[in-house]
């Protein structure tokens, strides 16, 4: 069964904390996203990765960056957390285009609160 | 930019009526348009998907039509069950990217 684990499902941080979100996928996909999920606001993607090193900015990406260093894992940075970044964090893998399923894998999500 | 509508944001039916989901797309060049179904507390999952050289695809009682002209695609389930509650969203790809923008989403609620 594919899988796509985000490293932890509740964090509580402090405003101006640097905050690593992880997400390891055990598929061998070439593409990796990160989206966050806000009630009314459905899923908006903030990074998007389709290969090692290689990474391109989503709709929203300001106060995030990200690091793909291997294949497997894609991380989210928040350099300095605000409460406004309180959400819900997805991340996603597909294979690259080409291949019969285009579906994305989504990971079980981290319920970040930033206080 | 691209952007997703779906509507209603909330559907309730009765048991074994049929529930209908509607999305319209602004990229024209867009190719891709998936389904999600995300139960309470879990992740989104994909339910079933269609690509722009089909007009309507079926999987037992789940069916999504696109209609390309018009730039909408929608979701039909029929003999809705309780376990279909959840929230549902559709998406749409950004051109013929692997990336997808989100509709808002869907509270469907199926009443016993």
């Amino acid at each position: 069964d594919v899988k796509v684990t985000q490293s932890s499902r509740y964090l509580v941080k402090r405003t101006g904390e640097k905050v690593f979100l992880e997400c390891v996928q055990d598929m061998d996909h070439e593409n990796m996203f990160w989206y966050r999920q806000d009630p009314g606001l459905g899923l908006r993607l903030i990074y998007f990765s389709y290969d090692v090193k290689m990474k391109e900015k989503g709709d929203i990406p300001e106060g995030y960056s990200v690091s793909r260093e291997k294949k497997e894992r894609f991380s989210l940075i928040l350099e300095s957390a605000s409460t406004n970044q309180t959400s819900m964090y997805l991340c996603a893998s597909r294979r690259f285009p080409g291949a019969t399923n285009y579906g994305y894998t989504f990971g079980s999500g981290t319920r970040l609160t930033v206080v | 930019g691209e952007n997703v509508e779906q509507h209603p944001s909330t559907l309730s039916v009765q048991e074994g009526d049929s529930a209908v989901i509607k999305c319209t797309y602004s990229d024209s060049a867009s190719n891709y348009f998936p389904w999600y179904k995300q139960e309470l507390g879990k992740r989104p999952q994909l339910i079933i998907d269609i690509r722009s050289n089909v007009g309507e695809k079926k999987d037992q009682r789940i069916a999504v039509t696109l209609n390309k002209t018009a730039k909408h695609f929608s979701l039909h389930i029929t003999e809705t069950q309780p376990e279909d509650s959840a929230v549902y969203f559709c998406a749409a790809s950004i051109g013929n990217t692997d990336k997808l923008i989100f509709g808002t989403g869907t509270r469907l609620q199926v009443f016993p």
